[in-house]
Formats: C-alpha cells, structure tokens, sequence
C-alpha cells in the first residue's frame, strides 16, 4: 500500500515570497490533515479536511496561508507571502474516516521549507 | 496552552535495558492517546495506542500505562534496541473527529 506522498521534499524562499506544498494522501482516505512542525515543537494541525469540506482550520493562519483539496483527494498548502516564523517541516497525514475515537493517522515524510 | 506535555527532551538507553517516557496532559476531555516514533527526515509512524477505559496496552516490546487521576501515561520500551532511537511523540484526542494534540516530543538515544 503506497504512503502518503508530499512535494517538494526542501525548499528555500525568501521572507514576503511564496510557496506551495502538494500532499496525495493514501487511497480511500476521506480525511487529509496538514500539520506544522517547528523546531523543538510537536506537530500542530493547521486544516482537516473531511473529503473536499474544511473540518477544523481555526488554527490556520489564514492571512497568509491557504488550502485546498479539490476532488476529495490531493490537497495543497499555500504561504503568501511567507515570514521568518513560517520555517518549520510542513506534515500532511490522511486517515480512513474521522466518525472513529481510536483512527489513527498516516503521516507523509514531510517538506521542510526554510524563510531567509 | 500546552495541554500535552512532555517534560524530558531527551532520554538516553543503554541496549537491553528498560527505556521509560512520560507524558502529562491537562484536557480531563482527553478519552484516547497515542503514540508516534519519528525518525529524522521521516513522517511521524503510528506505535501505540490507548483508550481512556483501559489502564494498560501492550504490543510486543511497547507498553502504554495511563493513570487518568494523575493525567499522566507513559510509554515503556523493554528491551531497547539501537532501532528504538528516535523521537517519540505523544498525542492525545478529545472524542470522536477531534483533532489530535501533540506533546513537544522526547528524544530517546539508545546506546550499545
């Protein structure tokens, strides 16, 4: 069974530019998570989504960053324009259902995006 | 608001021996935790769970504890082995479809 797949891995930007982050979440995953990681910090849940609608997103910057999952399947993370603070390893987990107490989430490997 | 907590950054093992973390957490709301390893440049895998109407978990290797009166679970490794090195997290959930929060992660360094 493929993973959770996420691009780029790396990526360098400047403070004020922007970026994107694309996420395919395991097949048959109605739910598609993005996290923030930063340095020293666990994971914090940016969006949920339950197949295309939004779930949760009241931790979502929403100034600057943006998501979407157009057709219930693959999802992007935008950042425009990007800080400093934005650095962190962006994570996007997908699970089978959100309706289960005990569902567990299937992390990607992550993008790890540096603002000079 | 840290609402899970781990206190030890870091923990380091010698081979064979017992690795033991711990995790705090405030949310009485809380009703099912977890655990993740994370290796470097890796996601976040899932290691164990528990629900809050059990006291104890075991998988192989892996135990879970949780006391709900002291909020307090942690996760025992016996015995550790080199591949145990990593970072582990814990993670709560508060109900069903709720978000799981993670705690700050801890470092265990397992030696030879």
């Amino acid at each position: 069974e493929a993973g959770v797949a996420q691009s780029p891995r790396y990526k360098i930007i400047e403070k004020r530019q922007s970026v994107a982050f694309w996420c395919n979440p395991i097949s048959g995953h109605a739910t598609l998570y993005w996290y923030q990681q930063i340095l020293g910090q666990g994971p914090k849940l940016l969006i949920q989504f339950q197949n295309n609608g939004v779930v949760d997103d009241s931790q979502l910057p929403k100034d600057r960053f943006s998501a979407e999952r157009l057709k219930g399947v693959d999802s992007t993370l935008k950042i425009q324009p990007a800080k400093l603070e934005d650095s962190a390893v962006y994570l996007c987990a997908s699970s089978f259902s959100s309706g289960a107490t005990n569902e567990k989430l299937f992390f990607g490997s992550g993008t790890q995006l540096s603002v000079l | 608001d840290q609402q899970v907590k781990q206190n030890s950054p870091s923990l380091s093992v010698q081979e064979g021996r017992i690795s033991i973390l711990n995790c705090d957490y405030t949310n009485s709301m809380f009703d099912y935790f977890l655990w993740y390893k994370k290796y470097p440049a890796e996601g976040p895998t899932f290691l164990i769970s528990i629900s809050s109407i059990k006291d104890k978990n075991e998988d192989g290797r892996f135990t879970v504890f949780l006391n709900k009166s002291a909020k307090h679970l942690s996760l025992h490794i016996v015995p550790s082995q080199p591949g145990d090195s990593a970072v582990y997290f814990c993670a709560a959930r508060a109900g069903t479809a709720s978000k799981l929060t993670f705690g700050t992660g801890t470092r265990l360094q397992v030696t030879l």
